[in-house]
């Protein structure tokens, strides 16, 4: 069974950091692109960015460039999601993904 | 950026009724592989997003054959023969043949 499996986010300050990860199991963690997607609450689906199955190579969509890191350890098959300086705008619930599966998301609240 | 355009906004029928939801993207779909990549994918409520059609018109293995895609270049069209319980949530589509990945806005499908 493809489990992917978020974790790591709560209640930020404006202006902190966060790091989220996501460990899955059920699939070869090293065969796949893997995503980061967001939602903000009531509203629709933004990907955040991608990275190569070896690791060596990371996109991001141009409105989440600069803020967000992508990176993966393939030998404890996560895929985490650096976040920084934060902004309330970036309230959402993160999903990792791949092409065809979906975490169950974790919520990322930024309120002072 | 794609832009994905979903009409209706939403929808309300009854048990054993057709729906049908459109998908257009202000490019054309079709890659360079001569495959379209416009995917369709349900998310019911308080769950993460669920797959259900990919490249246009391939259903994934657990989808119930009342489902079915159909389109090319820039209209896509998502249909559903007989309506079932189920089916409530929100569909999107989302295209991958261009960086980056797009979402439609997506459109509630309601039970009445």
């Amino acid at each position: 069974e493809v489990k992917l499996v978020e974790s790591g986010g709560g209640l930020v300050l404006p202006g902190a950091s966060l790091k989220l990860s996501c460990i899955v199991s059920g699939f070869t963690f090293s065969d796949y692109w893997m995503r980061w997607v967001r939602q903000a609450p009531g509203k629709g689906l933004e990907f955040i960015g991608e990275i190569k199955p070896d690791g060596s190579k990371t996109n991001y969509a141009p409105s989440m460039k600069g803020r967000f890191t992508i990176s993966r350890d393939n030998a404890k098959n996560t895929l985490y999601l650096q976040m920084s300086s934060v902004r309330s705008e970036d309230t959402a619930t993160y999903y990792c993904a791949i092409t065809t599966y979906w975490g169950q998301g974790v919520m990322v609240t930024v309120s002072s | 950026d794609v832009v994905m355009t979903q009409t209706p906004v939403s929808l309300s029928l009854a048990i054993g009724q057709p729906a049908s939801i459109s998908c257009k993207s202000s490019q054309s779909l079709l890659g360079t592989s001569g495959k379209t990549f416009l995917n369709w994918i349900l998310q019911r409520p308080g769950q993460s997003p669920k797959r259900l059609i990919y490249q246009v018109s391939k259903l994934y293995s657990e989808v119930p054959d009342r489902f079915s895609g159909s389109g090319s270049e820039t209209e896509f069209t998502l249909k559903i023969s007989r309506v079932e319980a189920e089916d409530l949530g929100v569909y999107y589509c989302w295209q991958g043949t261009h960086f980056p990945l797009t979402f439609g806005s997506g459109t509630k499908l309601e039970i009445k």
